[in-house]
């Protein structure tokens, strides 16, 4: 069974920085690209950043690149997110998402919790 | 950056009812397209994945269709453990957009 697990939210003032985590289990996590997903509260959903399975290949929304960093540590099957430069309007869950065959997300952690606020 | 129009924002309905959600591409994305249920509090789950193919484990009530840029996702008589919210999204290239959502109520 695929099973994902973030951590490593929590509260963070403006222009500080978060670290991310998302450790996967029951697949062959070095085979699949990875994603980063968000949700403000009670708003829709935002896709934030995706990696290549080897890690070669990372991708970012335009609202994030250049303060945001994807990255993976396949010996671990972990999945990282670096936040720097954060802005109130980071505020949201952040869920991973993993990439299934054939274009879609196909299974989802239960998300964290980041807030950014004075 | 491709948009995606999901119609209507929000719905009434009742246990055994047929309802349709649409979704609307700003430009062509093929059949690029996946509808996700969420639930208040919870991850959101994939449903139908390539506009029509029903992901694994999902019942066969749940019905996608279309391509190009028009698309419905369709619920054939309404059970009480599907009101939730729906949303689309494509992946025909990054940024992989969403719908603003459908909440889906009693």
């Amino acid at each position: 069974e695929v099973h994902l697990l973030e951590s490593g939210g929590g509260l963070v003032q403006p222009g500080g920085s978060l670290r991310l985590s998302c450790t996967g289990s029951g697949f062959t996590f070095s085979g699949y690209a990875m994603n980063w997903v968000r949700q403000a509260p009670g708003k829709g959903l935002e896709w934030v950043s995706g990696i290549s399975g080897s890690g070669g290949n990372t991708y970012y929304a335009d609202s994030v690149r250049g303060r945001f960093t994807i990255s993976r540590d396949n010996s671990r099957n972990t999945l990282f997110l670096q936040m720097n430069s954060l802005r109130a309007e980071d505020t949201a869950i952040y869920y991973c998402a993993k990439d299934g065959l054939g274009y879609n997300l196909d299974y989802w952690g239960q998300g964290t919790l980041v807030t950014v606020s004075s | 950056d491709i948009q995606m129009t999901q119609s209507p924002s929000s719905l009434s309905a009742s246990v055994g009812d047929r309802v349709a959600i649409t979704c609307r591409a700003s430009q062509t994305i093929s059949t690029f397209l996946n509808w996700y249920q969420q639930k208040p509090g919870k991850a959101p789950k994939l449903l139908i994945s390539a506009a029509s193919t029903l992901h694994s484990g999902v019942p066969s009530r749940f019905s996608g269709s279309g391509s190009g840029t028009d698309f419905t996702l369709t619920i054939s008589s309404l059970q009480a453990e599907d009101f939730a919210t729906y949303f689309c999204q494509h992946m025909y290239n990054r940024p992989y957009t969403f719908g603003q959502g459908t909440k889906l109520e009693i």
